[in-house]
C-alpha cells in the first residue's frame, strides 16, 4: 500500500521568513496531493491541493510543487506569519471518486514574532 | 452550508458501555469518511462510505461499528471498547465527482475507561 513520509518533523521560523515542507510517497498510481493544517484542537483543513497532471500550484502566499519522477511533493509558504503556526500534514491517494487518503506524519510549524 | 458537524464534541465512556457518535453534512456529499486520530499522530482512515454503501474497511475491530442511514448521516456504534481506543474520531465528507476535498467534522473525543 501508499507509504508518505514528511520531513521535518519540527520547522522553526521567524516571521517573514519562507518555510518548506518535504513529502515522499512510494505508490506511483497516487494521483491527488492535498495538504491539510491542523491547529491545536481543531479539524484538519485543506490548504492547497494538487493533481497529478500538474506541476506545481500556487495560492496566494503558499504553493505546492510536485515531481512525479521522484514521487515526491513540497509545500511552500512564503512571508510566514504566527498564525500560520500550526501542524501541517500532506497526503496522497489513487484513483477516482472517493480519495483514500494516506497522511504524512505531519510537521509542526512555528512561526516566531 | 460547507460544515460537517459532530456530536457528541466529548465522551467518556467505560469498556462495557455502548455510545454512538454523530455525523452530519448537508453538502450534498456521497462519500463519508471516519478517522481515527491519536495525540500528535495523523489522521488513520477507518471506514468509507460511497453511496450509502461501505466501499472501504480497513481492518477494524469489530467493536467499532459505521453505519450510513442517510447521505446526510454517518454513525459510528462504539461497544466494549478498550482504553487504547481513546482518541479524536473524525468524520469527513467528499464528493465523488470533480473536486477530491474532504471536509472534516470538528472530530469526537472519546476518552475510555
Amino acid at each position: 500500500g501508499e507509504n508518505v513520509e514528511q520531513h521535518p518533523s519540527t520547522l522553526s521560523v521567524q516571521e517573514g521568513d519562507s518555510a518548506v515542507i518535504k513529502c515522499t510517497y512510494s505508490d506511483s498510481a497516487s494521483n491527488y496531493f492535498p495538504w491539510y493544517k491542523q491547529e491545536l484542537g481543531k479539524r484538519p483543513q485543506l490548504i492547497i491541493d494538487i493533481r497529478s497532471n500538474v506541476g506545481e500550484k500556487k495560492d496566494q502566499r503558499i504553493a505546492v510543487t510536485l515531481n512525479k519522477t521522484a514521487k515526491h511533493f513540497s509545500l511552500h509558504i512564503t512571508e510566514t506569519q504566527p498564525e500560520d503556526s500550526a501542524v501541517y500534514f500532506c497526503a496522497a491517494s489513487r484513483g477516482t471518486g472517493f480519495q483514500k487518503l494516506v497522511f504524512g506524519t505531519g510537521t509542526r510549524l512555528l512561526v516566531s514574532p | 452550508d460547507t460544515e460537517v458537524t459532530q456530536t457528541p464534541k466529548h465522551l467518556v465512556m467505560g469498556m462495557t458501555n455502548k455510545k454512538s457518535l454523530k455525523c452530519e453534512q448537508h453538502m450534498g456529499h456521497r462519500a463519508m469518511y471516519w478517522y481515527k486520530q491519536k495525540a500528535k499522530k495523523p489522521p488513520e482512515l477507518m471506514f468509507v462510505y460511497s453511496y450509502e454503501k461501505l466501499s472501504i474497511n480497513e481492518s477494524v475491530p469489530s467493536r467499532f461499528s459505521p453505519e450510513c442511514p442517510n447521505s446526510s448521516l454517518l454513525n459510528l456504534h462504539l461497544h466494549a471498547l478498550q482504553p487504547e481506543d481513546s482518541a479524536l474520531y473524525l468524520c469527513a465528507s467528499s464528493r465523488l465527482t470533480g473536486s477530491y476535498e474532504q471536509y472534516f467534522g470538528p472530530g469526537t473525543r472519546l476518552t475510555v475507561t
